[in-house]
């Protein structure tokens, strides 16, 4: 089974609007941390939001904000005020803790186009 | 910090040669994580190593695949006899342990491999 799942390859949004893209998750492990990822077409990945399985609150970091229903086991990402230069893909992944032995899983990404 | 980088960033090589990935981490980061992506997919770990402990090896994708972090600085991957389903992005990542497992792994910009 997949532990990491994006149901959209692909989304398209105007500038200046919000724009949610969707990630599920599937583990057995009570500690967990979440995570997303933009990948521009220069290939680098960057950091964007981190949710950790115990946190109260859901995560946020400037335009970016973590919609986390952990009883869904959902994580998505909501992007306010979509700008050009959020054109890329983006990545949700996971971290189980087994013992102090964390592997990572990607999902196989989400395109997103802004277009003006 | 002056951010996580790799060398070379772009590689091609011919079916049967060895070629060998660098990354250097951030300083002080005592995590580092090597990913393979090939198109269309999310990165793929392969390995990780705490200082210079490699405490997950299972997840390389074959014995030709190797890799290294003497000093528990910089790291090296390397492939032996490579085909061509080795051509992909090996991307690298180095994080710092944190209390509470809010570790974030900053990535570098990747190598990129073609085998002819």
């Amino acid at each position: 089974a997949q532990k990491i799942t994006q149901t959209q390859p692909g989304m398209f949004v105007q500038e200046k609007e919000a724009v949610t893209l969707d990630c599920t998750y599937d583990t057995s492990d009570p500690s967990y941390g979440l995570f997303w990822y933009k990948q521009p077409s220069s290939g680098e990945m960057i950091f964007l939001i981190y949710q950790g399985s115990y946190d109260q609150q859901n995560a946020t970091e400037g335009r970016y904000s973590l919609n986390f229903q952990k009883a869904r086991k959902s994580a998505n990402l909501v992007i306010s005020a979509s700008q050009l230069g959020d054109s890329a893909m983006y990545f949700c992944a996971m971290r189980e803790g087994r013992g102090g032995s964390y592997i990572p899983t990607f999902g196989r990404g989400t395109s997103l186009i802004v277009h003006p | 910090d002056t951010g996580v980088s790799q060398d070379p960033r772009h590689k091609i090589t011919k079916r049967g040669q060895n070629v060998t990935f660098r990354c250097d981490p951030i300083s002080e980061h005592n995590r580092l994580y090597w990913y393979r992506q090939t198109l269309g997919q999310g990165p793929e770990f392969l390995t990780y190593f705490q200082n210079e402990a490699q405490l997950e090896k299972s997840r390389l994708l074959s014995d030709r695949f190797s890799a290294e972090r003497p000093k528990g600085s910089f790291s090296t991957l390397e492939i032996q006899r490579t085909e061509q389903g080795d051509s992909a992005m090996y991307l690298c990542a180095s994080s710092r342990t944190s209390a509470g497992g809010r570790e974030t792994q900053y990535f570098g910009p990747g190598t990129r491999l073609l085998v002819l």
